[in-house]
């Protein structure tokens, strides 16, 4: 199985900061990489698919980058929406594979 | 306005079994794989199983292999996750997602509100 490793598990920001939240898959995946947003209550909404293409209706301050084991997804211009728990996931193999989670607090 | 809804989830005896169902509306399900994923309190994303668009294939987790099943319903918009011999640890939301496709790196682009497991005696 690929193992996915996010970093940091926790970071705390604020309103018009920059944050960059890093992945790291245990085998070469290409592109073949996700990111996803979870709110609390809520169920994860897809932000970026391979790797660094933003889905339909995310505001344009979220991005992705990477390839092969080491993927970033940066949120510039921070907003207070965007306060939430995020995840990437590999989309290469099965099992597919989450990473922890990183929790972005205020 | 595509949308998946779960339903069938509740409160069971350990070494019980339960059938949760998903339902989509704006869209047609046979043109999709689609992923069952779980979230046990507090805790991350786990990826249970899949179904092929045309369930000639499915693929699951190992903690899911012989316990699990997902299947299609070939006359309704909807499929299953059959959960049998069920155990503490599977406590869990259980979310149904469908796949992009290739051309979007086969991500979860559309996501249920999830149905609560809880396996308890």
């Amino acid at each position: 199985d690929i193992e996915m490793t996010q970093s940091p598990s926790s970071v705390f920001a604020s309103v018009g900061d920059r944050v960059t939240i890093t992945c790291r898959a245990s085998q070469g995946i290409n592109n073949w990489l996700a990111w996803y947003q979870q709110k609390p209550g809520t169920a994860p909404e897809l932000l970026i698919y391979a790797a660094s293409s933003l889905h339909s209706g995310v505001p344009s301050r979220f991005s992705g980058s990477g390839s092969g084991t080491d993927f970033t997804l940066t949120i510039n211009n921070l907003q207070p929406e965007d306060f939430a728990t995020y995840y990437c996931q590999q989309t290469k193999t099965f099992p597919r594979t989450f990473g922890q989670g990183t929790k972005l607090q205020i | 306005q595509a949308q998946l809804v779960e339903s069938g989830g509740g409160v069971v005896q350990p070494g019980r079994s339960l059938r949760l169902s998903c339902a989509a509306s704006g869209f047609t399900l046979r043109s999709h794989d689609v992923h069952w994923v779980r979230q046990a309190p507090g805790k991350g994303l786990e990826w249970v199983a899949v179904i092929w668009f045309d369930a000639t294939n499915e693929h699951y987790a190992d903690f899911a292999k012989g316990r699990f099943t997902v299947s299609r319903d070939p006359f309704r918009n909807t499929l299953d996750l059959q959960l049998n011999s069920l155990r503490a640890e599977d406590t869990a939301l259980y979310y149904c997602a469908r796949n992009s496709g290739y051309n979007f790196g086969d991500a979860f682009d559309v996501w249920g509100q999830g149905t609560m497991v809880t396996v308890s005696s």
